[in-house]
């Protein structure tokens, strides 16, 4: 099984601020990843496929990036709507999610 | 616009069964796979399985063979998720979510998820 490891596992910014968070897949996945926002007592929504495509309706503060084994989401300047935890998912084999960034203002 | 509706918070007994349902709207329910997502506090999300319903076909996570069967009513467009054989693991939210079923198959439209309680 291919397990996704994401960091930091808690992550505090400031309004405006440039965030990246991070996953890691424990084998190639190619561009295989998908990145979801879950907002607290929601369902988690799709941001980003294909490790880099932004879904429809999402802000363009949202970013993607990587390939193979190493991937990054980014958001260019952080809003108060933002605070969510954030989860990776593998499609290439099965389906695998990370465990989450939780990220909060500071 | 496309919507999962699912059914409401269940509380049941130890060793029971329990039958979730995800109603579509606004797509055609047959073209899309279904997916069944769990989420436990604390121990983020876990891929049940899919159904296409379509054919019926099936996959699961091999984790949850024997503990899930995953249907679905073509006439009602709603999908099924029945758990057996209940403990206080099974103690979870229960999301469905729909993906494409060929090509990029992400998760772009979800339930809003249903509380299942296991508890005497």
């Amino acid at each position: 099984d291919i397990q996704m490891t994401q960091s930091p596992s808690l992550l505090s910014a400031s309004v405006g601020d440039r965030v990246t968070l991070n996953c890691k897949a424990s084998q190639n996945i190619y561009k295989n990843l998908a990145w979801y926002q879950q907002k607290l007592g929601e369902a988690p929504k799709l941001l980003i496929y294909n490790a880099n495509s932004l879904q429809t309706g999402i802000p363009s503060r949202f970013s993607g990036s990587g390939s193979g084994t190493d991937f990054t989401l980014t958001i260019s300047s952080l809003q108060p709507e933002d605070v969510a935890t954030y989860f990776c998912q593998q499609y290439y084999s099965g389906y695998t999610f990370g465990a989450g960034t939780k990220l909060e203002l500071k | 616009q496309v919507q999962l509706q699912q059914s409401g918070a269940e509380l049941v007994k130890p060793g029971s069964s329990v039958k979730i349902s995800c109603k579509a709207s606004g797509y055609t329910f047959t073209s899309y796979d279904m997916h069944w997502i769990k989420q436990q506090p604390g121990n983020g999300l876990e891929w049940i399985g899919w159904i296409y319903p379509g054919n019926g076909n099936t996959k699961y996570n091999q984790k949850f063979n024997g503990k899930a069967t995953l249907t679905a009513d073509k006439s009602s467009s709603t999908a099924y998720m029945q758990l057996s054989s209940l403990t206080s693991e099974d103690s979870a939210v229960y999301f469905c979510a729909r993906s494409q079923t060929m090509g990029i198959r992400v998760m772009d439209a979800w339930g809003q998820g249903a509380s299942v309680t296991v508890s005497s």
